[in-house]
């Protein structure tokens, strides 16, 4: 029972472009949307999130998308940097536990 | 300001051995969790605490058990060790529940031989 879905195990952009990480999700009890990013040997760290109130929300080179009525958020990074190469994890919460639920994680590499 | 440390970082057990794995904030965060991280399965959530004394199952409890006697610790015990618990560990923490991003550690990577 996977409640958050990143179907992409992996993507491949060019430096300067834009990298779009997809995620789905089934529980309409969420109510907010994380991304983190992790690096090898390296505990995930918080790059943005979204309520589900808004439906974009921005933060430099990064842009939340949220689309409630497919149940399906998106990460855009505008211009993909070689730093950016990572594990992108989606995750969701809901109720006052605090408890994130993961998606699988896709690895962007970004190449220079 | 360390942050979440979680210790050892790497531990190589064998089938049937017992260990703990800590975890210790030091930011005064109520909330505290667990979870393992396995290659292609994203995170799955162990155990979590809300508070000193009060813990809860998450997604994947069983094996282990947790205590919570401190707001900064939060030690998760292995008994009767599996190969299938070979696993990343990462332990995170929140100052509350409505908090948002959780903040986590660096993670202990234990294997089950």
């Amino acid at each position: 029972d996977q409640q958050v879905k990143q179907n992409s195990p992996s993507l491949s952009v060019q430096e300067g472009r834009i990298s779009i990480l997809n995620c789905d999700y089934t529980n309409s009890m969420f109510d907010y949307f994380l991304w983190y990013k992790k690096y090898p040997a390296e505990g995930p760290t918080f790059l943005i999130s979204i309520s589900s109130i808004k439906d974009k929300n921005e933060d430099g080179r990064f842009t939340v998308f949220l689309n409630k009525s497919a149940k399906h958020l998106s990460l855009h990074i505008v211009p993909s940097q070689p730093g950016d190469s990572a594990v992108y994890f989606c995750a969701a919460s809901g109720g006052n536990t605090g408890k994130l639920i993961f998606g699988q994680g896709t690895t962007l590499q970004v190449k220079p | 300001n360390a942050g979440v440390t979680q210790t050892p970082k790497f531990r190589i057990l064998k089938i049937g051995q017992s260990m703990t794995l800590q975890c210790a904030q030091d930011m005064n965060h109520n909330y505290m969790y667990w979870y393992r991280q396995d290659p292609g399965m994203g995170l799955k959530l162990i155990y979590y605490s809300v508070g000193a004394g009060i813990t809860d199952k998450g997604e994947v409890p069983n094996g282990y058990n947790v205590s919570r006697s401190t707001t900064e610790d939060f030690p998760l015990r292995l008994e009767l060790a599996a190969p299938s618990q070979t696993s990343v560990y990462f332990c995170a923490s929140i100052p509350t529940g409505r908090s948002g991003e959780l903040f986590f550690g660096e993670g202990s990577r234990l294997t089950v031989l």
